[in-house]
């Protein structure tokens, strides 16, 4: 069975901190997907990492996949309270279909 | 374009009921995939249809049943409801291949008392 486990669960911290979130499995995908979803809304991608070793960055994010493609992580840099919301990553199972870690839920207050 | 739509948004239902999900893709895209959130187990993907036939099934029991129509609308069904089927009920659309990411819709969250 393919998993994708998140860490930390939750994550609280005050605006302009660091902070970086894991997304770990014993398992290899062809390629990792990372989303945010807020309160009330379904999941939106944030990026997509295809490439072991990969590094993507989308303003104070920072993503990376790791050499062998079981793992991947992602910086945010200076964080804002906008940056509130659960991060997902998510992976293309063996049958096809995207299976997803359970979360991280960050808060970021002001 | 039109994101994915679902309807309706709230759903209270009563043990033993049955209730009828709706999901309007992105135009132009034909899977459609269903997904149940809730805070203990995260999203578990349920099914997804791909040109009106079910492409692929998750390990949740029978039922939970969905179908699609010729114009990609999608519907899912949950019949003689339980409370542990109270969740968020997520569907999400992509073009088709299977490493393109999906597009959510805001999710029907049902309530079963």
């Amino acid at each position: 069975t393919q998993l994708l486990e998140q860490s930390p669960q939750f994550l609280s911290i005050q605006e302009g901190e660091n902070l970086t979130v894991y997304c770990n499995s014993s398992s290899v995908f062809s390629s990792l997907q990372w989303y945010r979803q807020e309160p009330g809304e379904g999941p939106v991608l944030l990026v997509t990492v295809v490439t072991g070793g990969e590094v993507k960055k989308l303003k104070r994010l920072t993503f990376q996949f790791g050499d062998a493609r079981k793992d991947s992580s992602l910086h945010i840099t200076a964080a804002q309270p906008g940056d509130t919301g659960l991060y997902l990553c998510a992976g293309v199972g063996s049958q096809g279909n995207l299976i997803f870690g359970k979360g991280t839920k960050l808060s970021v207050k002001p | 374009k039109a994101g994915v739509t679902q309807t309706p948004r709230y759903l209270i239902k009563t043990r033993g009921q049955q209730v009828t999900l709706s999901c309007s893709p992105i135009s132009g895209h034909r899977s459609v995939s269903w997904y149940q959130q809730t805070p203990g187990q995260g999203l578990q993907f349920l099914f997804e249809y791909f040109s009106e036939t079910q492409r692929n099934k998750g390990n949740f029991p029978g039922r939970f049943s969905g179908r699609q129509f010729s114009n990609s609308r999608s519907e899912m069904n949950v019949s003689t409801l339980e409370l542990g089927d109270s969740a968020l009920y997520l569907c999400a659309s992509r073009e088709g291949a299977r490493n393109s990411p999906l597009h959510f819709g805001n999710g029907t969250r049902l309530t079963v008392t």
